[in-house]
């Protein structure tokens, strides 16, 4: 396919435990991003990467939250002892260049902590 | 973070109608977008803003880049089905800070 696609689509945790979130991204972008949606309060930018660098922009004190490349156009998105709070929908993007490209998401995928 | 303050939250309208809604920040940025996400998909980007006062078209949809850069406008004219989804607005620089949407939901 030539959009981005994220898995999986569902995914239902035990709080505590941790998941990780697949995203691949369109071949030949450059930057890959990951957002956490809720609902009613927007989406808000978790971590992007250029290329093979990671740059973490997480907003997240704890430092739960990280993001992996193992390949150009495939990002990892983990989430350690995953908490009620993290319940959100978790969109993947990615970017043919930097960060003022126009960005592609993928569907995202729809996260529940029990 | 950045607080994008979109209005309406929702909107129920009949076919055939226009539609505006907006967006405002408390801060000045370069760029606005506006995106549009149907259930269980991401954010499709409809238009993009890059100067103040500029606006564009992309079909039935305007987009406006208000003039003190920290606004923005989008109006749906002639409102179809297909039309229903949540509507975003965003903007930054490296990252992008998404409003909280405006659900539209259009009545056939």
């Amino acid at each position: 396919g030539a959009g981005v696609s994220q898995s999986p689509r569902y995914k239902v945790a035990k709080r505590g435990r941790d998941v990780a979130l697949r995203c691949d991204s369109i071949s030949g972008h450059v930057t890959l991003y990951w957002y956490r949606q809720t609902l009613g309060q927007g989406s808000e930018v978790l971590t992007y990467s250029q290329s093979d660098a990671q740059r973490d922009k997480s907003g997240r004190p704890s430092g739960r939250f990280s993001a992996e490349r193992p390949e150009r156009s495939v990002s990892t998105l983990k989430i350690q002892r995953t908490e009620q709070g993290d319940s959100a929908v978790y969109l993947c993007a990615s970017s043919l260049r930097g960060t003022t490209d126009t960005q592609y998401f993928g569907p995202g995928t729809r996260l529940t902590v029990l | 973070g950045q607080q994008l303050n979109q209005s309406p939250q929702s909107m129920f309208i009949q076919e055939g109608e226009d539609v505006s809604m907006n967006c405002t920040s408390s801060s000045i940025f370069n760029t606005w977008l506006w995106y549009k996400q149907d259930p269980g998909e991401g954010p499709v980007l409809l238009i993009a803003l890059y100067k103040a006062g500029e606006l564009t078209s992309n079909g039935r949809l305007t987009a406006q880049f208000g003039i003190t850069r920290k606004d923005s406008f989008l109006n749906i004219s002639a409102s179809i089905p297909s039309d229903v989804g949540i509507y975003f607005c965003a903007t930054g620089a490296n990252n992008l800070f998404f409003g909280t949407g405006t659900r539209l939901t259009v009545i056939p």
